[in-house]
């Protein structure tokens, strides 16, 4: 299974962007990234998944090396409401236990006023 | 359009007994799956549904079930609680059980076990 390897927390200012790195060096070529973020006692929320291109939606931006080794996930402009545990992702393959999430222990995001 | 649904969403359970814990899945989505968090394991995921079959389990005994109906509603059973069944269970769902298919996770049912 590809790991990933994300520094355990982080602080941002607020207004400020926010940068989470995250390691994934074994990761095969068919193999998405995906973030996910979980704010105490709620259920992990899905925020971007890319394969190899940069993605951006209206929540995050991640930038995926050209070798695809690591990323990082961009918060363009931190509020105190994205402090959470900032999880990501390797979705393994395509067949039988491919298709679970395998969680580690995540970044997690302090957002300071 | 709704989120995935999850309930009950707190429980207190007694040691030995059983329990079950439905999810709705986001309308059209037909893989369901479950994942247990606790403080010592982290999120661990449990089994996969897909379109009514489990096509995935992970590393959880026999007294962890699952099945899911034709409306891709599903449920989880636990049997014979133990202490360590005390847990927020969390139910994702997806339109198809693919690598891009994006996972919604709803808010988790939260099981104490006395």
């Amino acid at each position: 299974d590809a790991k990933t390897t994300q520094p355990p927390s982080m602080d941002c200012a607020e207004g400020r962007a926010a940068n989470l790195p995250c390691n994934h060096s074994t990761i095969s070529g068919n193999e998405y990234v995906y973030w996910y973020r979980q704010i105490h006692s709620q259920g992990p929320q899905y925020i971007i998944h890319g394969l190899k291109n940069n993605e951006t939606n209206e929540m995050a931006s991640l930038i995926i090396t050209e070798d695809r080794k690591s990323s990082t996930l961009i918060l363009p402009h931190a509020t105190l409401r994205d402090t959470a545990v900032y999880y990501c992702i390797v979705r393994v393959g395509t067949s039988g236990s491919a298709r679970q999430l395998t969680f580690g222990s995540g970044t997690q995001l302090t957002v300071l006023p | 359009k709704a989120g995935v649904t999850q309930t009950p969403r707190y429980l207190i359970k007694t040691r030995g007994q059983q329990v079950t814990l439905s999810c709705s899945p986001i309308s059209g989505h037909r893989s369901v799956s479950w994942y247990q968090q606790t403080p010592g394991q982290g999120l661990q995921f449990l089994f996969e549904y897909f379109s009514e079959t489990q096509r995935n389990k992970g590393n959880f005994p026999g007294r962890f079930s699952g099945r899911q109906f034709s409306n891709s509603r599903s449920e989880m059973n636990v049997s014979t609680l133990e202490l360590g069944d005390s847990a927020l269970y969390l139910c994702a769902s997806s339109f198809g059980a693919f690598e891009g298919n994006t996972i919604y996770f709803g808010e988790g049912s939260w099981l104490t076990v006395v």
